[in-house]
């Protein structure tokens, strides 16, 4: 157990829709990142915070945005959703900001299915 | 721009057998390098990481890697493969402060 909470584990929804998933960091951690998995494109990585400030941006689509909370939990909003944003996306968190000197924990991941 | 290359999607073993797992990197600056495991349905877990100093560097479950600067690789290894090390192995890079990338990863079998 890495001591990362990502809820729901699982989500099916249709084209169009918007779903929200949330991050619940380990105990400590500062920084939040969102990775998304698929098996087309392999692990992409989308977008960090770090104490509530968006510190690095990946291959996030103007679709999707995220935002940590004062309480340093995330979420990451999926909107107008496609096929092909089916995947599953993980949330990782780590102590620093600087991530060269630390590691990242990784939830189990929420696997999105749009029908 | 940082990146990894994992060579091979796909590697089978004996059980007892040498696991080597390929990755090779490009960075504009003296890299960090990881290498993660992520077993079914479960998140990635770091296996081992290359900062500075010691270029062959060991990690958990008996695995270790050696940077080579010369050649831009940081190859996994195990000397003898347990049927537990099935999973899907994933290498990657930071050289700025805020990123992490990683590879396509190399899924591992372990044969009877």
């Amino acid at each position: 157990d890495s001591g990362v909470t990502q809820t729901p584990k699982h989500l099916i929804t249709a084209t169009g829709q918007r779903v929200t998933l949330r991050c619940s960091p380990r105990s400590g951690d500062l920084s939040v990142y969102w990775y998304q998995q698929s098996l087309d494109q392999g692990l992409q990585f989308l977008i960090q915070y770090y104490n509530g400030e968006e510190r690095a941006k990946g291959n996030i689509l103007e679709r999707f945005s995220a935002q940590q909370f004062p309480d340093l939990h995330s979420e990451l909003n999926l909107s107008s959703l496609e096929l092909g944003d089916s995947a599953l996306y993980f949330c990782a968190s780590s102590v620093v900001g600087e991530l060269r000197s630390g590691e990242l924990f990784f939830g189990e991941g929420s696997r999105l299915t749009v029908l | 721009a940082q990146s990894v290359t994992q060579l091979g999607s796909h590697v089978s073993v004996s059980e007892g057998a040498l696991v080597l797992l390929r990755c090779n990197y490009s960075s504009s600056v003296p890299p960090y390098l990881f290498w993660y495991v992520q077993y079914p349905n479960q998140g990635l877990q770091l296996l081992l990481k290359y900062t500075t100093g010691a270029t062959l560097v060991k990690g958990i479950n008996g695995f270790e890697a050696e940077f080579k600067k010369s050649e831009t690789s940081f190859h996994l290894t195990k000397p003898s493969a347990h049927m537990s090390d099935a999973a899907e192995y994933f290498c990657a890079v930071s050289e700025v402060g805020y990123d992490m990338r990683f590879g396509a990863g190399t899924r591992l079998t372990v044969k009877p």
